[in-house]
């Protein structure tokens, strides 16, 4: 069974601060997705990373996706309370047919 | 992005009744989808994975008699939680992906909340 590791599962920071997400699997995936989630919605894609080493930027949100394809992180600069909500990473098995989600890292900006 | 229309939003039913959510994919084709439950605070859990014109496969725990998946069409999934029971409430969420087109990301409905009473 494919599991993935989310951490930390909740983070309360004040604005301005920085942080990073972190995604960790003994196996390996074809793909990673990173998503966000509000109370009572569905997750929402944030980005998809494919290649081993891959960065993404996105605003102030930086995703790297590992060498070996089995980790993950997601970093988040001069954090605002928008940013607040539940931050789900994804990973496709390498059949390309299931998705598998970590716990998920719940973040609280404060104002 | 795709757009995944789920529905209802919310539904109270009774325990013993039947509901009906519906997973719709309104601008592409839905070669699969996925069925997710969430408890509170909790990440989704994946139930089951549907392709359309075939049997639904079911992740190892979740009652396939119980939650009845339906893909008839490359639009639509519909998950029949069958007499549900206070333990059914949850908040179920659908996803979509169109593998034909070799994209492994998936979008996701707005979710249902089913508060079974």
């Amino acid at each position: 069974t494919q599991l993935l590791e989310q951490s930390p599962q909740f983070l309360s920071i004040q604005e301005g601060e920085n942080l990073t997400v972190y995604c960790n699997s003994s196996s390996v995936f074809s793909s990673l997705q990173w998503y966000r989630q509000e109370p009572g919605e569905g997750p929402v894609l944030l980005v998809t990373v494919v290649t081993g080493g891959e960065v993404k930027k996105l605003k102030r949100l930086t995703f790297q996706f590992g060498d070996a394809r089995k980790d993950s992180s997601l970093h988040i600069t001069a954090a605002q309370p928008g940013d607040t909500g539940l931050y789900l990473c994804a990973g496709v098995n390498t059949g390309g047919f299931k998705t598998i989600f970590g716990a998920g890292t719940r973040l609280f900006v404060k104002a | 992005g795709a757009v995944v229309s789920q529905h209802p939003s919310w539904v109270i039913c009774k325990s013993g009744t039947s509901v009906k959510i519906e997973c719709r994919s309104l601008d592409f084709q839905a070669t699969t989808m996925f069925w997710y439950r969430q408890f509170p605070k909790q990440s989704l859990m994946l139930m089951a994975t549907s392709n359309e014109g075939s049997k639904a496969t079911y992740e190892q725990g979740v009652e396939k008699d119980k939650f009845l998946i339906n893909h008839a069409s490359l639009t639509l999934s519909t998950l029949t939680v069958t007499s549900a029971h206070p333990e059914d409430s949850s908040f179920y969420i659908c996803s979509a992906r169109d593998l034909n087109r070799g994209n492994t990301e998936a979008f996701f409905g707005q979710g249902t909340r089913l508060t079974v009473v």
